[in-house]
């Protein structure tokens, strides 16, 4: 079955320390993935993509994302984190019908 | 930010109410959809239209009734929902429905089910 984990609820950091928001896929064929924000009474804003070539995908506001496909991992990263960063965090995966599978989301709380 | 707007922001019905959520993109975009989230689950994708035609229906109740006049505009008619229909709904576009397009979305339309 085709699915995204995010296996993580919630994540605390402090502001200035690197931070990681985890991701697993299960896809038939090549996965296309992405990652979206979510700020408060906000709809969702894309933030970054993979669909092919380097691993390492930079996105908005300093994010980037490792796709790994030997682990069907693709962990959200920022190497200094901002109080401003602090949002919920989806990510999500096309499936064979061309549509979006998404995450139960990742909560993600930067305390000053 | 202003790409997709949704109207109403805010809606509390009862559940012998009819009402209609509206969606507008001003991207350009051929393929159009709707989502519900609720919290602490995944997003769940409602229906996709290209190019005015509906090519997706998630097996969706019947109280809800999707419309797409055209490219630029999504409706979602509502009718003898339930409290658990309540939730925030989220109208989105990218400019095909296939491929690794982007999908831009609005802000939502949070409804609350009495």
């Amino acid at each position: 079955a085709q699915s995204v984990a995010q296996p993580e609820d919630q994540v605390n950091v402090a502001e200035g320390n690197p931070l990681t928001v985890k991701c697993t896929y299960s896809v038939s064929g090549n996965p296309y993935l992405f990652w979206y924000v979510q700020y408060p009474n906000r709809g969702l804003q894309f933030l970054l993509k993979y669909i092919t070539g380097d691993n390492l995908v930079k996105g908005s506001y300093g994010f980037e994302a490792e796709f790994n496909k030997s682990q069907t991992s693709f962990h959200l990263k920022k190497p200094s984190a901002l109080v401003s960063d602090s949002a919920l965090y989806f990510c999500a995966v096309r499936d064979s019908n061309y549509q979006l599978i998404w995450g139960a989301g990742t909560k993600l709380i930067i305390k000053p | 930010e202003t790409g997709v707007t949704q109207t109403p922001r805010h809606l509390v019905m009862g559940m012998t109410n009819k009402k209609s959520l509206k969606c507008e993109q001003h991207l350009g975009h051929n393929a159009m959809y709707w989502y519900k989230q609720s919290a602490k689950k995944p997003l769940e994708l409602m229906f996709v239209y290209s190019l005015e035609e509906r090519v997706e229906n998630n097996s969706v109740p019947s109280r809800f009734s999707p419309e797409c006049p055209n490219s630029s505009h999504l409706f979602l008619h509502l009718h003898t929902l339930q409290p658990e229909d309540s939730a925030l709904y989220l109208c989105a576009s990218s400019p095909s429905d296939r491929s690794g397009e982007t999908q831009y979305f609005g802000p939502g339309t949070r409804l609350l089910v009495l």
